[in-house]
C-alpha cells in the first residue's frame, strides 16, 4: 500500500499570504497524484489532477507540482473561502490512498 | 449535470447489515468506474473499493480494512451504484460518499462526489 504523507498538519494563514502544501508518497507514483478540498460539512471537491493539471472551474490561484514521490499544492494569494482541509490522493496503485489531509485556518 | 445521491444510511447494530445505494444522473453511468469514499466524524478520508465498468468486466477492488465484508455492485439500467456491508464493526461508523472516477480516457481522478451518507454501527 502507498503511504501519503502531508506537511503540516494544521496552518494558519492570513488573506492574501501563500500557502504551500506537501505530500510524500512512499514510493513513486509518477503524476498519479491528486488533490481535493473539503470544507466543513461538505463533500470533496477535485483541485488538481495528475499532479498539476487544474480541474474545470478551479481558480487560477490553486496550483500543483511534482512528480514521482514529492508533490506540492500552492494557494497563492489565500482567499477567505480557501479555508478548509486538503487532501493529496493517489490513483497509482490499489488500494488508493489519502493523505491525512492539512487544514487550513483563516487568522 | 453530474450528480450523485447517497441513501441508505442509518443505525445499525454490530455484526447487521446495510446496503447503500449512489443514483447517478447526468452523464454516461454505465461508462464510469464507480467507487466509495468514508470518513469517521473528524477524521480523513478512507477509499473504500470501487467497481469497473461492464467494459472492464464489473471488476471490483476494496481496501484490506472491508474485503470479504463489503460488496460494491451496480446496475447499469437504474445509474445506481451499490455497497452492501455485511458483518458490521463499530469501526465502519463514517459518512460513506460514492464518486466517479471521471470518463477521460487514462484519467483516473475522482471528479464527482455526493453529498454523503451516515453509517452509524452502535448497540
Amino acid at each position: 500500500e502507498i503511504v501519503l504523507t502531508q506537511s503540516p498538519d494544521f496552518q494558519s494563514v492570513t488573506p492574501k499570504e501563500k500557502v504551500t502544501i506537501t505530500c510524500r508518497a512512499s514510493q513513486s507514483i509518477g503524476s498519479s497524484l491528486h488533490w481535493y478540498q473539503q470544507k466543513p460539512d461538505q463533500s470533496p471537491k477535485l483541485l488538481i489532477k495528475y499532479a498539476s493539471q487544474s480541474f474545470s472551474g478551479v481558480p487560477s490561484r490553486f496550483s500543483g507540482s511534482g512528480s514521482g514521490t514529492d508533490f506540492t499544492l500552492t494557494i497563492n494569494s489565500l482567499e477567505v473561502e480557501d479555508a478548509a482541509t486538503y487532501y493529496c490522493h493517489q490513483s497509482s496503485s490499489i488500494p488508493r490512498t489519502f493523505g491525512q489531509g492539512t487544514k487550513v485556518e483563516i487568522k | 449535470e453530474v450528480q450523485l445521491v447517497e441513501s441508505g444510511g442509518g443505525l445499525v447494530q454490530p455484526g447487521g447489515s446495510l446496503k447503500l445505494s449512489c443514483a447517478a444522473s447526468g452523464f454516461s453511468f454505465s461508462d464510469s468506474a464507480m467507487h466509495w469514499v468514508r470518513q469517521a466524524s473528524g477524521k480523513g478520508l478512507e477509499w473504500v473499493g470501487r467497481i469497473r465498468s461492464k467494459t472492464n468486466n464489473y471488476a471490483t477492488a476494496y481496501a484490506a480494512s472491508v474485503k470479504g465484508r463489503f460488496t460494491i455492485s451496480r446496475d447499469d439500467s437504474k445509474n445506481t451504484a451499490y455497497l452492501q456491508m455485511d458483518s458490521l464493526k463499530t469501526e465502519d461508523t463514517a459518512v460513506y460518499y460514492c464518486t466517479r472516477m471521471t470518463l477521460i480516457p487514462d484519467d483516473f481522478s475522482l471528479d464527482f462526489w455526493g453529498q454523503g451518507t451516515l453509517v452509524t454501527v452502535s448497540s
